[in-house]
């Protein structure tokens, strides 16, 4: 089946510093890739759109200017926390739709970056 | 009102009982209802989907949907200690985005 993987998994920053977070599709080209943030105990919330080659859409109540999201290549999307502080600490998820399988819905999803504010 | 409702449990059962996990949904257009499983710190892995009304099987697995109610089911017959996680109702219209539900977590007990 279809793969997406993040890096990192894990990441400790310090408040006010900006990290970033890859999300890759490993077997397939992604045009649309999705990022979601997941609260402890919480479900996943869709963060933005992103559409290769082209602005990503931000959900409403979402920071376009805080969460910079690229979505440079067919495989590959970057969401970076920018001026990070301890309220970002979350689980953020991205997930990938592969166009060539068939189905408007379905969506891979990655295995997740935990990231902590400190 | 959240387009997608669950309850989030916790729901504790034993092992080798039949687990009932259910969500209810307002958005008419949705189309297609999915049921994903999360482990701990872990993205959610598709369990399976269905499209419109009706049953879909897949070992013990059982998926339903009913549009005319508005209600999503998922029951798991002999639940294992493997099956215990959280796990996510989602719904979408189309090419739209998904909507997850607030997800159950589930512990199945030895």
């Amino acid at each position: 089946g279809a793969v997406v993987s993040q890096h990192p998994s894990w990441v400790i920053c310090k408040s006010g510093t900006s990290v970033k977070i890859e999300c890759r599709s490993l077997d397939f080209q992604a045009t649309t890739m999705f990022w979601y943030r997941q609260f402890p105990k919480q479900s996943l919330m869709l963060m933005a759109t992103s559409n290769e080659g082209s602005k990503a859409t931000y959900e409403q109540g979402v920071e376009k200017d805080k969460f910079l999201i690229n979505h440079a290549s067919l495989t590959l999307s970057t969401l970076t926390v920018t001026s990070a502080h301890p309220e970002d600490s979350s689980f953020y998820i991205c997930s990938a739709r592969d166009p060539t399988s068939g189905s408007s819905y379905e969506q891979y999803f990655g295995p997740g970056t935990r990231l902590t504010v400190t | 009102q959240k387009e997608v409702e669950q309850d989030p449990g916790p729901l504790s059962v034993p092992e080798g009982a039949i687990v009932s996990l259910n969500c209810t949904y307002s958005n008419s257009a949705f189309q297609y209802f999915m049921w994903y499983r999360q482990y701990s710190r872990k993205g959610p892995e598709l369990l399976m989907y269905t499209y419109s009304s009706g049953n879909k099987e897949d070992g013990r697995f059982t998926a339903q949907v009913d549009k005319s109610s508005k209600y999503i089911s998922l029951f798991i017959r002999d639940s294992q200690p493997s099956d215990s996680a959280t796990y996510l109702c989602g719904a979408i219209q189309g090419a739209q985005k998904l909507v997850f539900g607030q997800g159950t977590r589930l512990t199945i007990n030895p």
